[in-house]
């Protein structure tokens, strides 16, 4: 199976930073990275897919970038509804995995 | 719109097995795989298998195969995920998931179901 490693596990941050959120994959996984948005009691929602490729509806102070095995998701100005945990997940074999994720919270 | 709606809240015993439910609208049903993911309280995302709507066919995470068994009923856009012989361990909110496949065989969960929290205890 493919591990999936982010860090930090959490990170404290005020409305306005620029925030980066870095996962990596045990082994090449080309660009087959997604990021997934989560607030508590909810479902994930996805952000990123393909690395890069921003979701329909999603904000465009996200964006994602890495291939290979190391990826990164950037956050540039931290609004208050973007307090949240973060998930990357590789779909390029089953079994998918999801890195043990990133919990952004209020400075 | 499209939309996965899953079945309430479960309570089983341990040893017991639980059928969760995920019904799919606004959109082909058999056009996208549906995968399931497993939340325990606390923790993070873990994938437990995918079903083909289309064909029926199945891939499960190995920690689950021999006790996991997905299904689907076309006729009532349906996925169902049964899980048996349950413990303690398997308490986690369970989501459906559609996956959606863009040019390059890029694949993603793009519509989520709610969740369905199942608890076993004695």
């Amino acid at each position: 199976d493919i591990q999936m490693t982010q860090s930090p596990p959490s990170l404290s941050a005020s409305v306005g930073d620029r925030v980066t959120i870095t996962c990596r994959a045990s082994q090449s996984i080309s660009t087959y990275l997604n990021w997934y948005q989560q607030k508590p009691g909810k479902a994930p929602k996805v952000l990123i897919y393909a690395a890069s490729s921003l979701e329909g509806g999603v904000p465009s102070r996200f964006s994602g970038s890495g291939s290979g095995t190391d990826f990164t998701l950037t956050i540039s100005s931290l609004q208050p509804e973007d307090f949240a945990t973060y998930y990357c997940q590789q779909s390029y074999s089953t079994p998918w995995t999801f890195g043990q994720g990133t919990k952004v919270e209020i400075k | 719109q499209v939309q996965l709606v899953q079945s309430g809240a479960e309570v089983k015993k341990p040893g017991a097995s639980v059928k969760v439910s995920c019904k799919a609208s606004g959109y082909t049903f058999t056009r996208f795989h549906v995968h399931w993911v497993r939340q325990a309280p606390g923790q993070g995302l873990e994938w437990t298998g995918m079903i083909n709507p289309s064909g029926g066919s199945t891939s499960y995470a190995q920690k689950f195969r021999g006790r996991v068994t997905m299904t689907r009923d076309t006729s009532t856009s349906t996925v169902y995920m049964e899980l048996s012989s349950l413990r303690s361990e398997d308490t986690a909110v369970y989501y459906c998931a559609r996956v959606r496949a863009v040019t390059g065989s890029y694949y993603f969960m793009d519509v989520w179901g709610k969740g369905t929290p199942v608890t076993v205890s004695s």
